[in-house]
């Protein structure tokens, strides 16, 4: 099946420098790829998402890339806010119901 | 905005007891799953579910696990026999087409075996 692989575990940024988070996944037929926030003890909140036909979604201070070639996609977050803290998953799938996620990102923004 | 729902918040369990998790999906909905995160590590995917029978199953799901759509409105999660490797926040999820659609998910049932 799937594997993703989301990098790094940790990471912390001074308020109003930029973030990045990467994932990688091993499937190339993997076609769609969410981003989830998680908040402390909350849900999984779709942030953004792309699918492969397309190369970069930005939603305001929030970007997705995806290079399906090198089979890696990654969250941008521009002008970070304390707000932003939180851990992030990246997710894919396989045209099918079943989302393959990483193993997390823990942001922490320091204001 | 609706929202995916889940009873209960929390649940305590003696190891080999029963326990059924609720979803409420959001309403026009029809692709709906669970997933399982244990504390500190990534969400897992379990099963999903559509037109009143199981899509996809992962092989967490073995046989102690079932699902039902009992009514119009609730999916559940039964675990037969829980174990203290059970121990996990169960959360529900819901998509309008299936197929890599977006997926929204519920607050979580945070489950504990002892």
């Amino acid at each position: 099946g799937e594997n993703v692989e989301q990098h790094p575990s940790t990471l912390s940024v001074q308020e109003g420098d930029s973030a990045v988070i990467k994932c990688t996944y091993s499937d190339s037929a993997s076609n769609y790829f969410p981003w989830y926030k998680q908040e402390l003890g909350k849900r999984p909140q779709l942030i953004i998402d792309i699918r492969s036909n397309v190369g970069e979604k930005k939603d305001q201070r929030i970007a997705v890339t995806l290079n399906k070639t090198a089979k890696h996609f990654s969250l941008h977050i521009t002008e970070t806010q304390p707000e932003d803290s939180a851990v992030y998953f990246c997710a894919a799938s396989i045209e099918g119901n079943q989302f393959y996620f990483g193993t997390g990102t823990s942001l922490t923004v320091i204001p | 905005e609706p929202e995916v729902t889940q009873t209960p918040s929390h649940q305590v369990t003696q190891m080999g007891q029963e326990v059924i998790l609720r979803c409420v999906p959001i309403s026009n909905h029809l692709y709906f799953y669970w997933y399982r995160q244990i504390l500190g590590q990534k969400v897992e995917f379990l099963v999903s579910f559509y037109n009143n029978e199981i899509s996809e199953k992962s092989e967490i799901f073995d046989d102690q696990f079932s699902v039902e759509r009992p009514d119009g409105s609730n999916f559940t999660l039964k675990i037969r026999s829980t174990k203290l490797e059970d121990s996990a926040m169960y959360f529900c999820a819901s998509s309008d087409q299936g197929g890599g659609d977006t997926q929204y998910f519920g607050p979580g049932t945070r489950l504990t075996v002892l």
